[in-house]
């Protein structure tokens, strides 16, 4: 089955730019979704195929992806942003399934 | 506003049943995939199932593939999840969602969730 890998946790200090990857074989083929969730909240699609943004979410979120990691970044990071992030893709490769990554703990300094 | 209200949740024992329900209101219900999701306490998410607009297509997580099944009533904008065999591993909160634009799309509305607890 296809695995998303996400690193456990990412600080970064507030007006700087936090980096989360998503890695997985060849995921610069396949269109990455991206979520932000706080404790105690429902999920919120903050990018989607690969750097599309929602109506509502601010530019400061953006997208990439290659290869086999994609990227979200978080520019001039604010104390709201902190929160726990997951990739998820469509898998169609034995049958067909989203995969989430594992999750990246994003701490405001 | 564009809502999804998860209920159903509840306490049950291992090998029991539960059925939840996803209300949706503010959008036309038929024109969307959606899905379910579930999250387990104090791990990530897990996608569980997804259904097409039309319940053309169907599709299921391995880990509950022939114990939980899928179903929506268009008419009634309401969305279904039969979960049967129940272990304790499904223990979760789930929630359902909807997906943008067809399959595989990302999933731009969230209910609350709804609690379920797998237990003796």
């Amino acid at each position: 089955s296809y695995v998303l890998t996400q690193p456990p946790s990412v600080s970064v200090a507030p007006g700087q730019t936090a980096r989360i990857t998503c890695g997985g074989n060849n995921i610069g083929s396949k269109s990455v979704h991206w979520y932000q969730q706080k404790p105690g909240q429902a999920p919120v699609l903050v990018v989607y195929d690969d750097s599309d943004r929602p109506s509502g979410i601010p530019e400061r979120f953006s997208g990439s992806n290659s290869g086999n990691t994609a990227t979200l970044t978080i520019s001039r990071v604010e104390a709201g942003d902190e929160a726990d992030y997951y990739c998820q893709v469509w898998d169609t490769s034995s049958d067909h399934h989203f995969v989430f990554g594992t999750g990246t703990k994003v701490t405001v300094l | 506003e564009v809502q999804l209200v998860e209920s159903g949740g509840g306490l049950v024992k291992p090998g029991g049943s539960l059925r939840l329900s996803c209300a949706a209101s503010g959008f036309t219900f038929s024109n969307y995939n959606i899905n379910w999701v579930r999250q387990a306490p104090g791990k990530g998410l897990e996608w569980v199932s997804s259904i097409s607009s039309r319940s053309s297509y169907i599709y299921y997580a391995d880990s509950v593939k022939g114990r939980f099944t899928i179903s929506r009533d268009n008419a009634e904008n309401s969305l279904y999840l039969q979960m049967n065999s129940l272990r304790a591993e499904d223990t979760a909160v789930y929630y359902c969602a909807r997906g943008m634009d067809g399959s595989g799309s990302g999933m731009d509305v969230w209910g609350q969730g709804t609690t379920v607890t797998v237990s003796s």
